[in-house]
């Protein structure tokens, strides 16, 4: 399958600071990556999907300020979680389509806000 | 009701055992059918990709697409410790390229 890495893996900040997290697909390019929040031992929950030079289109009840989305090239979209507080701690996952079929995903990063 | 059913398991077999896993859905819009394991602390790594009804087969895997009854499958024969993991349906619209996925299922191969 194609590589997705993310970076930082962890992430531990405090309360009130910006954390910025990227995604990057290695070895394709991908027009749409998305974005998605897990919480332990649930699935994952879709937060924004974003494409290559256009606006993240954000899920209902996403604040699209507070979850900033950035797809700067067909390899790289970031995530920054801005003012983080406690309750913006948790499993942040990104995922690359090839083309208009498979989805693949990033290893995670795990933020903890204190 | 969700729009994805995955029984949440644990799903405990001996090694060697054949794993069996399903999801139901109620959209007859999707069209394309994906089976990710993912271990504890890590993203999804995909298994299995299917379009419309029908099987495939991949080393120890085995996806099974039945529209008809809004019904999906995958197989691990062989089974082995490394495949304990949660095991997540994933299925989306021809359309669209969101996901809509399943609860996972925990699966637990004993050695």
């Amino acid at each position: 399958g194609a590589v997705v890495s993310q970076h930082p893996s962890r992430v531990i900040c405090k309360s009130g600071t910006s954390v910025k997290i990227e995604c990057r697909s290695l070895d394709f390019q991908a027009t749409t990556m998305f974005w998605y929040r897990q919480f332990p031992k649930k699935s994952l929950m879709l937060m924004a999907t974003s494409n290559e030079g256009s606006k993240a289109t954000y899920e209902q009840g996403v604040e699209k300020d507070k979850f900033l989305i950035n797809h700067a090239s067909l390899t790289l979209s970031t995530l920054t979680v801005t003012s983080a507080h406690p309750e913006d701690s948790s499993f942040y996952i990104c995922s690359a389509q090839r083309g208009l079929g498979e989805q693949f995903f990033g290893p995670g990063t795990r933020l903890t806000v204190l | 009701q969700k729009e994805v059913e995955q029984d949440p398991g644990p799903l405990s077999v001996p090694e060697g055992a054949i794993v069996s896993l399903n999801c139901t859905y109620s959209n007859s819009a999707f069209q394309y059918f994906m089976w990710y394991r993912q271990y504890s602390r890590k993203g999804p790594e995909l298994l299995m990709y299917t379009y419309s009804s029908g099987n495939k087969e991949d080393g120890r895997f085995t996806a099974q697409v039945d529209k008809s009854s809004k019904y999906i499958s995958l197989f691990i024969r062989d089974s082995q410790p490394s495949d304990s993991a949660t095991y997540l349906c994933a299925m989306r619209e021809a359309a669209g390229n969101k996901l809509t996925f399943g609860g996972g299922t925990r699966v637990l191969v004993k050695p």
